[in-house]
């Protein structure tokens, strides 16, 4: 149980154009969904949280207008590229906020989704 | 400063070897937890084993297991008998009480399983 479908797993793209990243929670309310970044050979750095029905929060140094971030319903958050340039190519990866008692002592991640801006 | 350290960058140890990976933290929290996340080059995020700040006892999953020392901040992560299928990115993440919920996560070692 817990599980978080992220779309797609790998988009190649132009410069220049948007690309949306969705995850879905499968079988559980999302609540809190959190949105990672990852350079090759890197650790995870946290982009922002988005709560349902609230902006996301940012954490510094991400540009909101450039990393936009839904959460409109309990089961779906969206991420989306603007405007993507080839230093955005990365790896982007969801992960929702469970209560405790359940999986994995609270939190669930999508696949990850590996974008390359051509 | 950092959150949370782990100063290997990478790691060979022999098949069926047991092999430490470290992690040291830093928080002012009473309460945290402590978590260890395997990656492999498919790149998705696999919880391994969590400790919380006020248990008692190590955690351990298996052939995981969390040496836990809480007055040095360290939470390194042990694996017995190690397998080829162990090569992969390993993180320390920690939870702080009054984080919002966020995970901070540490820089990652690469731990290759030498046949």
């Amino acid at each position: 149980g817990a599980v978080v479908s992220q779309h797609p797993s790998r988009v190649i793209c132009k410069s220049g154009t948007s690309v949306k990243i969705e995850c879905r929670s499968l079988d559980f309310q999302a609540t809190t969904m959190f949105w990672y970044r990852q350079f090759p050979k890197q650790s995870l750095m946290l982009m922002a949280t988005s709560n349902e029905g609230s902006k996301a929060t940012y954490e510094q140094g991400v540009e909101k207008d450039k990393f936009l971030i839904n959460h409109a319903s309990l089961t779906l958050s969206t991420l989306t590229v603007t405007s993507a340039h080839p230093e955005d190519s990365s790896f982007y990866i969801c992960s929702a906020s469970l209560e405790r008692g359940r999986a994995n002592y609270g939190y669930t991640f999508g696949s990850g989704t590996r974008l390359t801006v051509v | 400063a950092q959150k949370i350290t782990q100063t290997q960058p990478g790691m060979f140890v022999q098949e069926k070897e047991a092999v430490t990976l470290d992690c040291t933290y830093d928080t002012s929290d009473p309460s945290y937890g402590l978590f260890w996340y395997k990656q492999p080059s498919s790149g998705e995020m696999i919880f391994l084993i969590y400790q919380g700040s006020y248990d008692q006892q190590n955690a351990t999953e298996g052939r995981y297991s969390l040496n836990f020392q809480k007055a040095r901040k360290s939470a390194n992560l042990v694996i017995s008998a190690s397998q080829l299928g162990d090569s992969a990115m390993y993180f320390c993440a920690m939870r702080e009480e009054f984080g919002n919920e966020k995970l901070t996560f540490g820089t990652g070692t690469r731990l290759t399983i030498i046949p």
